[in-house]
């Protein structure tokens, strides 16, 4: 099974100030068709996961622009280019091969 | 609108047997792959297993293979879940989430739409 290693697992940010996430992958998730088979999540707290990028770098619909996913193959980042107050929560990478998806560990962001 | 429903959920002695359920409306149910995501008390998500639109891929976690059998119906828009020998580390959220995959597995919009979850508790 692949496996998916977050760090930090703690992060706590300061409103208004850059943040990022790293993500790497024990196998490559760079597809024939040059896309990236990872996903990034947000868990806010007492809430289901939601969708914040696909295929490694598109935003989801709605997600605000301060979000944005990058890397390929093994390494991949998660940053938010200013923190704000509802930025809080457990962030996770998802690699979805098709024999096996899997979910790193979660990073959890508070703020300071 | 959009919306997945889960239910089925409950508190079941270990070895017993359990079927979820997650009730699919308001989008084209066999144009999703669907899948199912569980989170333990205080633990991350973890991915359980993923049925393709026509149920030709099924796939599951190696630390579930055996014991939980995905299906869904689409002219009943609904996706399951049989767990069987229930365990105590089967005690979990489970989530539905629906999965839009492109072509041959070419491209994949990822998990734009998740259940509120049901839980399961497993005494011993």
């Amino acid at each position: 099974d692949i496996v998916m290693t977050q760090s930090p697992i703690s992060l706590p940010v300061t409103p208004g100030e850059p943040a990022s996430i790293s993500c790497r992958s024990s196998q490559s998730l760079l597809h024939d068709g040059g896309h990236n088979f990872l996903d990034w999540y947000l868990q806010k707290p007492g809430q289901s996961p939601q969708l914040l990028i696909y295929m490694g770098s598109n935003r989801a619909s709605g997600v605000p622009d301060r979000f944005s996913g990058s890397g390929s193959g093994t390494d991949f980042t998660l940053t938010i280019s200013r923190v704000e107050a509802e930025d809080v929560g457990v962030y996770y990478c998802f690699s979805f091969l098709q024999t096996s998806w899997t979910f790193g560990q979660g990073t959890k962001v508070e703020i300071k | 609108q959009v919306q997945l429903v889960e239910s089925g959920g409950g508190l079941v002695k270990a070895g017993g047997s359990l079927r979820l359920s997650c009730a699919a409306s308001g989008f084209t149910f066999s144009d999703y792959y669907m899948t199912w995501v569980r989170q333990g008390p205080g633990k991350g998500l973890e991915w359980v297993s993923y049925i393709s639109g026509s149920s030709s891929n099924i796939i599951y976690a190696d630390s579930v293979r055996g014991r939980l059998t995905v299906s869904r119906d689409n002219a009943k828009n609904s996706l399951y879940l049989q767990i069987n020998s229930l365990r105590a580390e089967d005690t979990a959220v489970y989530y539905c989430a629906r999965k839009r995959v492109i072509g041959n597995y070419y491209f994949s919009f990822g998990m734009d739409v998740w259940g509120r979850g049901t839980t399961v508790t497993v005494s011993s």
